[in-house]
C-alpha cells in the first residue's frame, strides 16, 4: 500500500528566504506526482505536475524535482513571501489504477 | 479557476438520517472523485467515478454510495449518517491525459452529525 510522508510537518521562515519542502513516498511505481497548495477553509489548489519520466517542473517561483528511485520529490520556493503561507501537500497517483495517495502536508507559515 | 460547484457548503444534520452531497462540474472532465478531510488522517478517497454510470470504491467507501448519471453531476449519499462521518468532503475532477491530469478541487463541504 503506498503511503506518503511530508517532512518538516510545519515550518515558519522570514519573508525573501528560499526555502524547500519534502515529500517521501513508498512506492516508486508510480504514474504521476503533484504539489499542491491548501488555504485555511479553502479547497486544494494544484501547483505542479510531473509525470514519472519527468525530473522536474517549474512554475514561476516554484521549483518541484521527482527522483522516483529513492521515492523522493522536493518543492522549492524562491524568495518567499507572506501570500505563500498556507499548507503545501504532495500526492502520488501508482499505476495501478486511478487512485491519488495524499501527503498530511506542511504547514507554511512566511513572516513578513 | 476550474469549474466544479460543491452543494451544500455546510450540513448539520442527526444520527440515522440520510444525506446526499452534491459535485457539479462544467469542464466535461471524465474523472470525478469523493475525498473526506479530517485531522490526523489528511485526505482519504471515498469513491470515484471514471464515467457516466461507471464507479468504483476507494480507500474508505463503507458507509457511503455514490451516483454519476450525467457527465457533469457525482453525488455522495449517506445512507444514514454517524457521528464518524463529520468532516470536510472535497469533490475533484480530471481530464485523465498529460498536463489534464492535475486534479482540480472544489470548495469543499463541511458536514456535521450530531
Amino acid at each position: 500500500k503506498q503511503e506518503v510522508t511530508q517532512i518538516p510537518a510545519a515550518l515558519s521562515v522570514p519573508e525573501g528566504e528560499n526555502l524547500v519542502l519534502n515529500c517521501s513516498f513508498t512506492d516508486s511505481a508510480i504514474y504521476n506526482l503533484q504539489w499542491f497548495r491548501q488555504d485555511p477553509g479553502k479547497g486544494l489548489t494544484s501547483l505542479l505536475l510531473i509525470q514519472s519520466s519527468q525530473r522536474e517542473q517549474t512554475s514561476g517561483r516554484l521549483n518541484a524535482s521527482l527522483d522516483k528511485s529513492s521515492g523522493r520529490s522536493t518543492l522549492y520556493i524562491a524568495a518567499s513571501q507572506p501570500g505563500d503561507s498556507a499548507t503545501y501537500l504532495c500526492a502520488v497517483r501508482d499505476n495501478y489504477g486511478q487512485n491519488f495517495v495524499f501527503g498530511p502536508g506542511t504547514r507554511l507559515s512566511v513572516l513578513p | 479557476d476550474a469549474g466544479i460547484t460543491q452543494s451544500p457548503r455546510h450540513k448539520v444534520t442527526e444520527t440515522g438520517t440520510p444525506v446526499t452531497l452534491r459535485c457539479h462540474q462544467t469542464e466535461n472532465h471524465r474523472y470525478m472523485y469523493w475525498y473526506r478531510q479530517d485531522p490526523g488522517h489528511g485526505l482519504r478517497l471515498i469513491h470515484y467515478s471514471y464515467g457516466v454510470k461507471d464507479t468504483d470504491k476507494g480507500e474508505v467507501s463503507d458507509g457511503y454510495s455514490v451516483s454519476r448519471s450525467k457527465t457533469e453531476d457525482f453525488l455522495l449519499t449517506l445512507e444514514s449518517a454517524t457521528s464518524s462521518q463529520t468532516s470536510v468532503y472535497f469533490c475533484a475532477i480530471s481530464g485523465g491525459a498529460g498536463d489534464h491530469e492535475k486534479l482540480f478541487f472544489g470548495s469543499g463541504t463541511q458536514l456535521s452529525v450530531l
